[in-house]
């Protein structure tokens, strides 16, 4: 089945850098993906869309300038933390939609962040 | 405003004691409704979709049914293997987004 991978898996960052964590489609092309934030037993929060070759969407009150997306190949998204601040420790999880696969939206395993 | 309801918020279950998850929604034009397991610290599994009211569908000891308000995920004579955090979500019309609940942690002891 279709297979979204996600790198890395954990980070320790010190806080004031910036971390990059990608997502890939690995056997599909995805056009778009979607990068979700999740709190520990809380749901999953959309944080952005990200589209192939244009700018992304992000949701309402999560801030561009912090978290920067870039997709630039139809298999390829990323996500980079800037200027990481405790409060940004979380659980990262990407998604990618299947269209020739039924349309599912099938998810990466997660980047678990800790700013100290 | 779409939203997504589930309950219990959590659930233990003994070896083979059958129960039901429920998802209650509200969303301005159904266009699938998505179960999913995900285990801790883990990404999601794809579960099931489902599109509309009376729809129905079953993978091993799971299956799920939607209604025009919700969405039930029966579990048949679980095992401790099925434990996990079950959420669901929904794909409103007019969007490409999806919408989680809060997710039931079944809990399954031999």
């Amino acid at each position: 089945g279709a297979v979204v991978s996600q790198h890395p898996s954990r980070v320790i960052c010190k806080s004031g850098t910036s971390v990059k964590i990608e997502c890939r489609s690995l056997d599909f092309q995805a056009t778009t993906m979607f990068w979700y934030r999740q709190f520990p037993k809380q749901s999953l929060m959309l944080m952005a869309t990200s589209n192939e070759g244009s700018k992304a969407t992000y949701e309402q009150g999560v801030e561009k300038d912090k978290f920067l997306i870039n997709h630039a190949s139809l298999t390829l998204s990323t996500l980079t933390v800037t200027s990481a601040h405790p409060e940004d420790s979380s659980f990262y999880i990407c998604s990618a939609r299947d269209w020739q696969g039924g349309s599912v939206l099938h998810f990466g395993n997660g980047t678990r962040l800790t700013v100290t | 405003e779409d939203q997504v309801t589930q309950s219990p918020e959590a659930l233990r279950l003994q070896e083979g004691e059958s129960s039901s998850l429920n998802c209650s929604y509200t969303v301005s034009g159904l266009r699938g409704l998505f179960w999913y397991r995900q285990d801790p610290g883990k990404g999601p599994e794809f579960l099931f979709t489902l599109y509309s009211a009376g729809e129905e569908k079953e993978k091993e000891r799971l299956k799920a049914t939607l209604t025009k308000k919700e969405s039930f995920l029966h579990i048949t004579a679980p095992k401790p293997e099925d434990s996990a955090t079950y959420l669901c979500a929904v794909q409103a019309g007019n969007t490409d987004k999806l919408i989680f609940g809060t997710g039931t942690r079944l809990q399954v002891f031999p």
